[in-house]
């Protein structure tokens, strides 16, 4: 069974840290690059990073470059957010993705895990 | 940064009812243009690919078009289980960016 499964989302204080991780089964995980991206309830999606399979290439978006840092274990299918600094604006569901093979669209998702910052 | 403009933002429409979502691209995407469905607490749903590439077990009344800054989902008749939410998404350039959304209800 193809999957991604999101844990780590939690209440946290603004200054503080989480470490999202996420789970992927049921196919060659080092095949494929590796999205983290989150969405405030009720609005829209707002991609965060990504990975490539092998080489780690990474990008970042603006609004959490210096500040999150995405990272992978190939060996244990495995897929890394680690949140630091956290403040308000980064309360949201967040989401890992897999990137299709040939085309850069998102054709798998997981299931997502709320992370709340908040005093 | 790519903006991304969907409307319109909600419609109302019936069963069996034909719908059209736009979404514009500030820049040209060439056709690096998806399009996910999403339902009330669940995450998205991968519809279309590449402007117009049907995702393998997405039903055919959903079909994608248009190039460069323009692009339309079409939804040829509309069925009880596709009253939900759209977005648009550009993978030219990085940030890859999303449309605001499209909520589609009865």
């Amino acid at each position: 069974q193809v999957y991604l499964v999101e844990s780590g989302g939690g209440l946290v204080k603004p200054g503080g840290s989480l470490r999202l991780s996420c789970a992927a089964s049921g196919f060659i995980f080092s095949d494929h690059y590796m999205s983290w991206l989150r969405q405030v309830p009720g609005k829209g999606l707002e991609w965060l990073s990504f990975i490539s399979g092998r080489d780690n290439t990474i990008y970042y978006a603006d609004s959490v470059r210096g500040r999150f840092t995405i990272s992978r274990d190939n060996s244990k299918n495995s897929l890394y957010l680690q949140m630091d600094s956290l403040r308000a604006e980064d309360t949201a569901v967040y989401y890992c993705a897999r990137e299709g093979s040939a085309w850069p669209h998102y054709d798998l998702w997981g299931q997502g895990t709320l992370v709340t910052v908040s005093s | 940064d790519i903006q991304m403009t969907q409307s319109p933002s909600s419609l109302s429409a019936s069963v069996g009812d034909r719908v059209t979502i736009t979404c514009r691209a500030s820049q040209s995407i060439s056709n690096f243009l998806n399009w996910y469905q999403q339902k009330p607490g669940k995450a998205p749903n991968l519809l279309i690919y590449g402007a117009s590439r049907l995702q393998t077990g997405v039903p055919s009344r959903f079909s994608g078009s248009g190039s460069g800054t323009e692009f339309t989902l079409t939804i040829s008749s509309l069925q009880p289980d596709d009253f939900t939410t759209y977005f648009c998404q550009q993978s030219y350039n990085t940030p890859w960016t999303f449309g605001q959304g499209t909520k589609v209800d009865i």
